[in-house]
């Protein structure tokens, strides 16, 4: 069985500071992970998945197979950067997905 | 430009009646997903198909059913609504990368 856990649901920042959201997994093969984010009003997107290694919107995150987790980070977070965000898990060759409960983040002025 | 277009954004039934939900994807994807999308609880798997007339439970079905008669539709259906189906019904698409989402369906059962 695989599953998601973000521990937090709300996470509330200044602009300017760093922000992290946790994310942990359990599968027992090789997983691929994912971020989604979903802006007010609009469709649930692609933020990055771990096996491109890419920052996108100054946004990054890195595979932790020994901790299980797959930890969203950005240094200086930015008002635009307010909104739910859900990590994803796929087993590797498996294209159903499995997220998180999600966590919505405000960046406060 | 990718699309998956779900047909009703807002519906609002009654107890008892059976709903369709429609879904459309133009990326020739094999394959499709429902998902509900429910305040803390995230995003949960309905059904999902891997190629026409296919189609496996996700980890939610019970209350639902679904069809997949051409590879660009996947709709999603009610047989007989409840109230703890108001939701947002969420419809995806996924080929050998990412998983693209439609706006989404809001459903209310009164």
């Amino acid at each position: 069985a695989q599953r998601v856990t973000q521990p937090e649901k709300l996470l509330s920042v200044f602009k300017g500071a760093p922000v992290e959201l946790k994310c942990n997994y359990s599968y027992s093969g090789s997983p691929e992970l994912f971020w989604y984010v979903q802006y007010s009003r609009q469709r649930l997107q692609l933020l990055l998945r771990h096996i491109s290694r890419e920052s996108i919107k100054g946004f990054t995150a890195d595979l932790n197979k020994g901790e299980t987790s797959f930890h969203l980070k950005k240094p200086f977070a930015q008002e635009e950067d307010s909104a739910m965000y859900y990590c994803a898990l796929s087993g590797w060759g498996d294209y159903k997905l499995s997220f998180g409960a999600g966590t919505t983040v405000t960046v406060r002025a | 430009d990718v699309k998956v277009t779900q047909s009703s954004r807002y519906l609002v039934k009654r107890t008892g009646e059976k709903v369709f939900l429609e879904c459309v994807q133009d990326m020739d994807h094999e394959n499709m997903f429902w998902y509900r999308q429910d305040p803390g609880l995230g995003l949960r798997l309905i059904y999902f198909s891997y190629d026409v007339k296919m189609k496996e439970k996700g980890d939610i079905p019970e209350g639902y059913s679904v069809s997949r008669e051409k590879k660009e539709r996947f709709s999603l259906i009610l047989e007989s609504a409840s109230t703890n189906q108001t939701s947002m019904y969420l419809c995806a698409s996924r080929g050998p990368g990412e998983l693209f989402f439609g706006e989404g369906s809001r459903l209310t059962v009164l």
